[in-house]
């Protein structure tokens, strides 16, 4: 199973909003509701950030926000904070008991 | 409160088997939806699933890996191991254990994986 693509940057200003987005196929993005997102500042533990596609663990700000269509799955992080500067990752449930995980997306807060 | 910790060599030879034990508290491996994941990440790269050993005793491996890979509790489940054999330098990487989210729907096929807690990870070089 191939990994999601994600592009490898993104970049937006203190208060902007940017979007990231992870393509799959419709083995797996497309198929199932089981997108989830991690957040890894350099040297740190990934966190998960959303689950089933749109939700949000507690302590998650509702800056943070998923949603999918079709085989792409996107993650939009709002009034963006300097604190938001991290990779982030998608992963998807791909059938035949097999999770798969995006490339990864270097966010730079200009 | 979960937490999650691994353990296990840090330097391991071309050709020989790594294995490395994730030691956790907060939750049980009895307990329905349970599931425990182990994962890498090379340095500077992304993150890779490798193994899943669910409540039921049920386990789930990369197909990339699924040969070289194993997943197993100890007697008590209070500890997941994982192996991982034939190493090459291309293993070398962080390896995260990580505690499955329960879904607030039963997910019996086990599909819903999402991981909202992790190990502090394991930096395990290969070279001779």
């Amino acid at each position: 199973q191939s990994a999601l693509t994600q592009p490898p940057s993104a970049s937006g200003s203190p208060g902007q909003s940017v979007t990231i987005s992870c393509t799959g196929s419709n083995s797996d993005v497309g198929s199932y509701d089981y997108v989830s997102w991690y957040q890894q500042h350099p040297g740190k533990v990934p966190r998960l950030i959303i689950y089933e596609v749109h939700k949000r663990p507690s302590g998650v700000p509702d800056r943070f926000s998923g949603f999918k269509s079709g085989n792409t799955a996107s993650l939009t992080v709002s009034v963006l904070q300097t604190e938001d500067e991290a990779d982030y990752y998608c992963s998807s449930y791909a059938g035949s008991n097999n999770l798969i995980f995006g490339g990864g997306t270097k966010l730079t807060v200009l | 409160q979960i937490t999650l910790k691994e353990s296990g060599p840090t330097l391991v030879e071309p050709t020989q088997t790594l294995t490395l034990t994730c030691t956790f508290s907060g939750f049980s491996l009895y307990s329905n939806s349970v599931a425990v994941g182990w994962f890498r990440q090379s340095p500077g790269g992304a993150l890779e699933w490798l193994a899943l050993i669910f409540w039921t005793g049920a386990k789930r491996y990369s197909p990339s890996l699924k040969d070289r890979v194993s997943i197993a509790t100890d007697t008590s489940r209070e500890r997941v191991v994982l192996t991982l054999t034939n190493l090459d330098p291309v293993d070398t990487a962080t390896y995260y254990c990580a505690h499955r989210g329960i879904p607030y729907y039963y997910d019996g096929a086990g599909r819903n994986l999402f991981f909202d807690y992790w190990g502090p990870g394991v930096l395990v070089s290969v070279s001779s």
